[in-house]
C-alpha cells in the first residue's frame, strides 16, 4: 500500500536553529499538508499546497514557516527560528482529491531545546 | 470560531464488547467528515468516511452515523478487539482542509 514517508523520525534542534522536515507523499498525490500535535493534545492543521502554492494556512503558520516543493516527489516544511513551543510532532499528508481522506505520514518529533 | 469537538476524553470498553465514540461539531456547512485512528507514535490512520447527504455507513467492523439535525458523528465498532486500543479522532473538512476534534482513547480491556 502507497505510504507518505518523513525524515527524520525524530530531530532535536537548538532554540533560534532553522530546521527543515522532509516528506515524499504518496506518487500521484495532488494535494499536499502539514498537521502537528503537541504532546496530548488534537492534530492542529498548519497548512495546504496544491499546484505549487499555498491553498490554505492555520493562524500557527506564521512567517516562521515555510513550505516548498523543491523537486517532483519531496514536500518540506521549514521552520526558520525555532521557539521551545514548537516542539511537537509534525505530520505530512497527501490526497489524491482535496475533499477526500487523507494519507498520513508516521511523523517526525520536533524537539527544541 | 467554530470548531469539531469530542463528548469523551477516555473510554474503555471490555474486549469483544460494542464500542461508540461520540464526536460534536459546530460547522453547519461541514459536508463531510472522516473517524481516524492514531496508535501510539504513529500519524493518524484513516478508519471511515461520510458526506453530510448520508446519515450512516458501514465498514468492516465499524459503522459511522451522522446526524445533522444536532450536528453529531458517531463511530461504532463493533467486537472491539485489544488491537482497536487508540485515540480516535473525528474531522471536518473546512475549505478542503481536514480539521480534528480533540480525540478520544480507547482502552480495550481483555
Amino acid at each position: 500500500e502507497p505510504e507518505v514517508t518523513q525524515t527524520p523520525s525524530h530531530q532535536v534542534t537548538q532554540m533560534g536553529q532553522e530546521v527543515i522536515l522532509r516528506c515524499v507523499p504518496i506518487s500521484n498525490h495532488l494535494y499536499f499538508y502539514w498537521y502537528r500535535q503537541i504532546l496530548g493534545q488534537k492534530v492542529e492543521f498548519l497548512v495546504s499546497f496544491y499546484n505549487n502554492e499555498i491553498s490554505e494556512k492555520s493562524e500557527i503558520f506564521d512567517d516562521q514557516f515555510s513550505v516548498e516543493r523543491p523537486d517532483g516527489s519531496n514536500f518540506t516544511l521549514k521552520i526558520r527560528s525555532t521557539k521551545l513551543e514548537d516542539s511537537a510532532m509534525y505530520f505530512c499528508a497527501s490526497s489524491d482529491r482535496g475533499d477526500y481522506g487523507y494519507t498520513f505520514g508516521s511523523g517526525t518529533r520536533l524537539t527544541v531545546v | 470560531g467554530e470548531s469539531v469537538g469530542l463528548h469523551l476524553p477516555t473510554l474503555s470498553v471490555q474486549e469483544g464488547d460494542n464500542s461508540i465514540i461520540n464526536c460534536a461539531y459546530s460547522n453547519s456547512a461541514s459536508d463531510y467528515f472522516i473517524w481516524y485512528k492514531q496508535e501510539s507514535g504513529k500519524g493518524p490512520q484513516f478508519i471511515i468516511d461520510i458526506r453530510s447527504n448520508m446519515d450512516k455507513r458501514q465498514g468492516q467492523r465499524v459503522t459511522v452515523l451522522l446526524n445533522k439535525t444536532v450536528k453529531h458523528l458517531s463511530l461504532q465498532i463493533a467486537a472491539t478487539q485489544p488491537g482497536d486500543s487508540a485515540v480516535y479522532f473525528c474531522a471536518e473538512n473546512e475549505n478542503n482542509d481536514m480539521r480534528f476534534g480533540a480525540g478520544t482513547r480507547l482502552t480495550v480491556k481483555p
